[in-house]
């Protein structure tokens, strides 16, 4: 099965730079993705990796260490708008599978 | 706007009831997904369609039987739930072989 661990809740303050963790555990692993969902919202895409590396897009970078299993995504310069809950997802070698940890709750204070 | 659309957005349905999620594209995408999502949960990958194909996950209840007619639309026939199922429904839709899932806004569903 898969394993994704991401530590459940985060907070920092208006301006600053925050990174959220992802470690997985999986057989077939494809890349890496991560997604943002405001409450009541739904998931939206931030960015994938797929390969080992920095991904910038933005304010959003998302780097991936496939001999460490792990991967993170950066936030820089953060907002009030940034509070949300972001997902690591790993994608495996069947294209069409992607499975979600379980969020990481962002809280944005002034 | 995210081009996949679900309908109902809420849904209170008896245990012993018949009722069925509905989920249609507007991305010209040829893979199709029902996600659950519970609090406190990963979300939980139930079915996905890609070319015509369907990949069940095998701990997925038979109470839920998912509907593929074609491409752009995707249905979840749900029968005699329980309680336990309450959660919300996502729908999401990707072109295949890209690493980008495209999120309905879900189906919130509520099991009495």
């Amino acid at each position: 099965g898969q394993s994704l661990e991401q530590p459940s809740e985060v907070t920092a303050v208006e301006g600053a730079i925050v990174q959220i963790n992802c470690t997985y555990q999986t057989s077939g692993f494809y890349g890496l993705s991560w997604y943002q969902q405001h409450d009541g919202g739904a998931p939206t895409f931030l960015s994938y990796n797929g390969l080992d590396g920095l991904e910038e897009t933005g304010r959003f970078s998302s780097f991936l260490s496939r001999s460490d299993s792990y991967g993170y995504l950066l936030l820089q310069e953060l907002q009030m708008k940034d509070s949300a809950s972001y997902f690591c997802a790993v994608r495996l070698n069947n294209f069409n599978k992607f499975y979600f940890g379980s969020g990481t709750k962002l809280n944005v204070k002034p | 706007e995210t081009g996949v659309t679900q309908t109902p957005r809420h849904l209170v349905m008896g245990m012993t009831n018949k009722k069925s999620l509905k989920c249609e594209q507007h991305l010209g995408h040829n893979a199709m997904y029902w996600y659950k999502q519970s609090a406190k949960k990963p979300l939980e990958l139930m079915f996905v369609y890609s070319l015509e194909e369907r990949v069940e996950n095998n701990s997925v209840p038979s109470r839920f039987s998912p509907e593929c007619p074609n491409s752009s639309h995707l249905f979840l026939h749900l029968h005699t739930l329980q309680p336990e199922d309450s959660a919300l429904y996502l729908c999401a839709s990707s072109q295949d072989r890209t690493g980008e899932l495209f999120f309905g806004e879900g189906s919130r569903l509520t099991v009495l």
